[in-house]
């Protein structure tokens, strides 16, 4: 069952506005991903936080950022959205503690840009 | 950086019968995680198994197991019993221990389990 939320889960918009993807998780997890997938392919980190006020790049440069403002909240901002921005946004969390570096993710947010 | 391989984009299996799914990842760490998820059509990703590089006892959670072969920088996943249920886009991750722990991901080998 999922603890993590995304919402919207589908949105399409058109160029040039600006785009707040949410993400909320209710395990207390301290650290949390956000992740782009495109139809078909591999999974691409784009933000990362270890904790509250921490935000991090990932390996896939992109113009969205994050912040992390409360433990449950990681939101990805697009300021002007392009279609080159269309994919499916997967937002993920884990807890350092346990060592079981085991990530739970959300359903997705799948962004169109006309 | 890590890079995670799975040379199988689509599979296919009847019901009942056994497949596997293969991953190979290249890195120069010696502790590290491997995991095995599942994203079905329109559904969320679930964890489907972890291996811990350290031990060298393969992981099974029912009716998946893997078969790990640390020297060869092997990873695959073994489905017996395939159910309809099954049918879903396998990824392949590899973790560091730190920093961040993110997940390196394969491009996935989608399974259709046919009855």
């Amino acid at each position: 069952e999922a603890d993590i939320y995304q919402t919207p889960r589908y949105l399409v918009i058109g160029t040039g506005k600006k785009i707040t993807l949410e993400c909320s998780q209710t395990m207390g997890h301290d650290k949390m991903y956000w992740y782009q997938q495109d139809p078909g392919m591999e999974l691409h980190l784009i933000h990362y936080s270890y904790g509250v006020n921490s935000t991090e790049k990932g390996d896939l440069s992109s113009e969205s950022t994050v912040s992390r403002i409360r433990t449950e909240h990681f939101p990805l901002t697009l300021e002007s959205a392009r279609p080159s921005h269309t994919s499916q946004y997967l937002c993920a969390s884990s807890e350092s503690r346990t060592g079981a570096n085991v990530l739970t993710f959300g359903a997705g947010s799948r962004l169109t840009v006309l | 950086a890590q890079t995670v391989t799975q040379s199988q984009p689509e599979m296919s299996v009847q019901e009942a019968e056994t497949v596997t799914l293969s991953c190979t990842y290249d890195t120069s760490e010696n502790n590290y995680y491997l995991f095995w998820y599942k994203q079905p059509p329109s559904r969320q990703m679930i964890l489907v198994i972890r291996q811990e590089a350290y031990k060298q006892q393969n992981a099974t959670e029912n009716r998946f197991s893997v078969n790990f072969q640390k020297a060869a920088k092997s990873f695959s996943l073994k489905i017996s019993d395939s159910q309809l249920g099954d049918t879903a886009m396998y990824f392949c991750a590899f973790m560091k221990p730190t920093p961040g722990d993110a997940l390196n991901f394969g491009k996935g080998t989608s399974l259709l389990v046919t009855p």
